[in-house]
């Protein structure tokens, strides 16, 4: 999985809890990616970043923050979990180094399955 | 529609034979990519494609993209047990604000 981990893998958790999931990784790749995976609507990005500090919002970010104070790590929280955000979450990364544009080859974990009950 | 619409959205073949996948988009592009996603797993890049090019090869991949139809396909020579996954295509829209879009990928099942 090039370097890159989720945690927790698995989570069961209430209505109105807040949660963070992390991404880690070994890579030193510039851009992170939080997705989601849904029956029937396929892998829809939540947010990205494209450096330390730097993030911004995707399709489906309504619900969702994110923050990145290290190159290795990327933080999803979901500040009052729903349950339509019972989901399998993805993390990727891609563009190795500064001088890319990042929007090629994504290299991703192996996803974190929330149950929001 | 969503950009990256892939067809079928199922497929099942016998052990041996070709599996052939279409993934078609609406704007124009700097390229095109395919993953592969085993179930309860990430996705894992198997082959990118740049708008200029018309045909990529990786084993017993064979990826082609029509530009003017705004198309791509992935064949699958040969298939094994192995290469039942879904499939998705993903692509970089050439207007930089636009972010890379998946398509809600093709089931393979390969019949032994």
């Amino acid at each position: 999985d090039a370097g890159i981990t989720q945690s927790p893998r698995h989570k069961v958790t209430e209505t109105g809890t807040p949660v963070t999931l992390r991404c880690h990784q070994t890579e030193n790749h510039r851009y992170m990616y939080w997705y989601r995976q849904d029956p029937g609507h396929g892998l829809r990005l939540i947010h990205y970043s494209y450096g330390v500090k730097d993030t911004d919002k995707g399709e489906v970010s309504d619900g969702y923050s994110v923050s990145r104070s290290k190159t290795e790590d990327f933080l999803l929280t979901l500040e009052s979990a729903t349950s339509s955000q019972t989901s399998v979450y993805f993390c990727a990364i891609s563009g190795v180094g500064t001088g890319t544009s990042g929007r090629d080859t994504q290299y991703f974990g192996p996803g974190t399955r929330l149950t929001v009950l | 529609s969503q950009q990256g619409e892939e067809d079928p959205q199922a497929l099942s073949i016998q052990e041996g034979e070709n599996a052939t996948m279409n993934c078609s988009y609406k704007t124009s592009i700097n390229n095109l990519q395919w993953y592969r996603q085993n179930s309860g797993r990430g996705l894992v890049h198997l082959i990118l494609i740049r708008s200029n090019e018309r045909e990529k090869h990786s084993g017993r991949l064979r990826v082609t993209l029509d530009t003017s139809k705004k198309s791509s396909s992935l064949l699958i020579t040969a298939s094994r047990a192995a290469d039942t996954a879904s499939y998705f295509c993903a692509t970089d829209p050439m207007n930089r604000d636009d972010k890379i879009i998946f398509g809600k990928g093709t089931r393979l099942h390969i019949l032994p």
